[in-house]
């Protein structure tokens, strides 16, 4: 069965300082891995996307995110980091099969302080 | 342009009481989803549309828990007897096709309390 694994509960950094949040994959076949930002009171957001191609995957407010095979990871960074950054992050895989649907990690709380 | 929208915002009920939570997914998006949200955890599969019908609905925790889609544009989600245990944020996605590697567009969702 597909799954994500997101080890950390909060990331801490101040701002100006680079981030990662990690993510680490388990699936059957070929990944597609997904980031999504989730503010208070409102929906998630969609980062970026991992389907095929570069490892090195570009999104949305500056975020990037390296997928590596052969660690089973995608880990969300950006090179500077904005007090506005500060959100809840969730990694998804697709689920295996035809319709789509996403299995979420537990989510990672980033805390980025002036 | 419209995102995907959802009422009510927040939906305050008692337990055994039946509620009805409204999508409205982004205009040509022929795939719609459902999905849970608890406190603390990240949202969790409840059912799966392609047009009009339920394509894959293997996320709904049990019988108390239907939805439809009768156009293929607005979605419902349909919760009998409810329990306390019901009590999180529903969430529902669009996107332009199902089964298919399309990011989803998800709406503010609905928190739904059951007392």
């Amino acid at each position: 069965a597909q799954s994500v694994a997101q080890p950390e509960d909060q990331v801490n950094v101040a701002e100006g300082n680079p981030l990662t949040v990690k993510c680490t994959y388990s699936v059957s076949g070929n990944p597609y891995l997904f980031w999504y930002v989730q503010y208070p009171n409102r929906g998630l957001q969609f980062l970026l996307k991992y389907i095929t191609g570069d490892n090195l995957v570009k999104g949305s407010y500056g975020f990037e995110a390296e997928f590596n095979k052969s660690q089973t990871s995608f880990h969300l960074k950006k090179p500077s980091a904005l007090v506005s950054d500060s959100a809840l992050y969730f990694c998804a895989v697709r689920d295996a099969g035809n319709t789509g649907k996403l299995i979420f990690g537990q989510g990672t709380t980033l805390q980025v302080k002036p | 342009g419209a995102g995907v929208s959802q009422t009510p915002s927040n939906k305050v009920t008692e337990k055994g009481k039946y509620v009805e939570l409204r999508c409205d997914p982004i205009s040509g998006h022929t795939a719609l989803y459902w999905y849970r949200q608890s406190l603390g955890q990240g949202p969790e599969f409840l059912i799966y549309f392609q047009g009009t019908g339920a394509a894959d609905d293997s996320g709904l925790p049990n019988d108390r828990f239907f939805a439809v889609r009768p156009e293929g544009s607005v979605s419902t989600l349909k919760i009998q007897r409810t329990e306390r245990g019901d009590s999180a944020v529903y969430l529902c996605a669009s996107s332009f096709t199902g089964g298919s590697y399309n990011e989803q567009f998800f709406g503010p969702g609905t928190r739904l309390t059951v007392l």
